[in-house]
This record gives structure tokens, sequence and C-alpha cells, in this order.
């Protein structure tokens, strides 16, 4: 069965600092990959998402993630965070044959200090 | 982007009564909505698969008969948790793919906390 690994359980960084949240799945097959982000007291808004070409890819507000098949990674980075990036962060999976369920990881929470 | 709503927001009820919640897609018909369950402080679980026109297909370990999934037009898909316990109590979240939008770009709900009492 698939899986998504999160390395870290909690991030805590000050402002301006670079982020690199693991993300690691375990699927031999061909996967699309995702990144999302739960603010405080929202619902899940999708950040990026990889299924296929470049592999790294550019998302919403400054984040990008770079898929590494031989690694299963699926690692989310940003060079300089804000205050504002304070939330919670998904990694998740499903298979590329498509309509199927997403597979999260057990979440990264970030908190940015000024 | 696509917008996916869930009513209600909030719940309380009684143990051994039973509460529906809907989601619908408010700009997109959605042939497959999924339902989730997140406890505090993990990561979302999938419940069960909700296709339109057809019964819906349960992970293991999901009791079919306790979590009633309808999903009765492209727009609306519900989750009844019948008969509800204290241990029922989570945060409920669905989800609805845009066709549309490429390869499986799903948008999720708000969610529904349920407490049950």
């Amino acid at each position: 069965a698939q899986s998504v690994s999160q390395h870290n359980h909690h991030v805590i960084l000050s402002e301006a600092a670079s982020l690199e949240l693991g993300c690691n799945y375990s699927y031999g097959g061909t996967v699309n990959l995702f990144w999302y982000v739960q603010y405080p007291g929202q619902h899940l808004q999708l950040l990026l998402k990889y299924f296929s070409g470049d592999p790294l890819v550019k998302g919403i507000k400054g984040f990008e993630a770079e898929f590494i098949k031989s690694k299963f990674s699926f690692n989310l980075r940003k060079p300089s965070v804000q205050w504002s990036d304070t939330a919670e962060y998904f990694c998740a999976v499903n298979l590329y044959s498509g309509n199927t369920p997403l597979v999260f990881g057990k979440g990264t929470r970030l908190s940015v200090i000024a | 982007g696509a917008v996916v709503s869930q009513h209600p927001s909030r719940v309380i009820c009684k143990s051994g009564t039973s509460v529906k919640i809907e989601c619908r897609s408010l700009d997109f018909q959605a042939t497959t909505m999924f339902w989730y369950r997140q406890f505090p402080k993990q990561s979302l679980m999938l419940m069960a698969t909700s296709n339109e026109g057809s019964k819906a297909t349960y992970e293991q370990g999901v009791e079919k008969d306790k979590f009633l999934i309808n999903h009765a037009s492209l727009t609306l898909s519900t989750l009844t948790v019948t008969s509800a316990h204290p241990e029922d109590s989570s945060f409920y979240i669905c989800s609805a793919r845009d066709p549309n939008m490429g390869t499986d770009t799903q948008y999720f709900g708000p969610g529904t906390r349920l407490t049950v009492l």
C-alpha cells in the first residue's frame, strides 16, 4: 500500500529563513504528488502539484518542490519564509491512473517567528 | 479556483443520534467525491470514495452501515453518521475532483467538526 512520510513534525523558523520540508513516498508505480497547506482555522489549499514533465514545480506564494524519482522524494522549499506562512503542510500522493484518492503524510507544522 | 462547501461547519449531538453532513461542489460537477477524517494533530485518513449514481467504496476498517454515503447528484454528496458515539467525534472533510482541471486535481471543503456528547 502507498504511504507518505513527512520527516518533520514541527519546524520553527525565523522570518527570512529558508525552508525545506521533507516528503518521501513508498510506491513503485507512477504517481501524482501534491503539497497542501492548512492555515489555522481554514481548509486545505493546494500549494503545488506534480504530474509529469519538469521535476521542479513552482506553486503559489513562492513555494516550489522538486521531484526526485530515484529518492522517492518530493521536498517542499521556500527561500525566505514569512510570518504568514505559519500553517500545517501536508504532502500527498495518488496513483497516476487518475480519479484515485489521496494518501496524506502526517503533516508538518511550520511556525514562523518574527 | 473551484469551491467545495460543507454544511454544517460544526455540530454537537447526543450519543445515539444520527448526523448528516453535506458536501457540495459549487461551480463544477464532481462525479467523484472523497470523504476523509482528521483526528487532532494527525493527518487526513480516507474513509470512502463516493461515486455519483453508484455505491460508495469504503476503506478497510470503515463501517459502511455506520457511515452512510449518498452521492445523489453531480454536485452533492452526503455523509450520515448513524447512532453516533463519542469516539466518532472528529473533523470530517470532503474533497471533490474537478474533471476539467486535468489529472486528479482535488478541492477540499472546509470541514465539519462533529462532537458527540
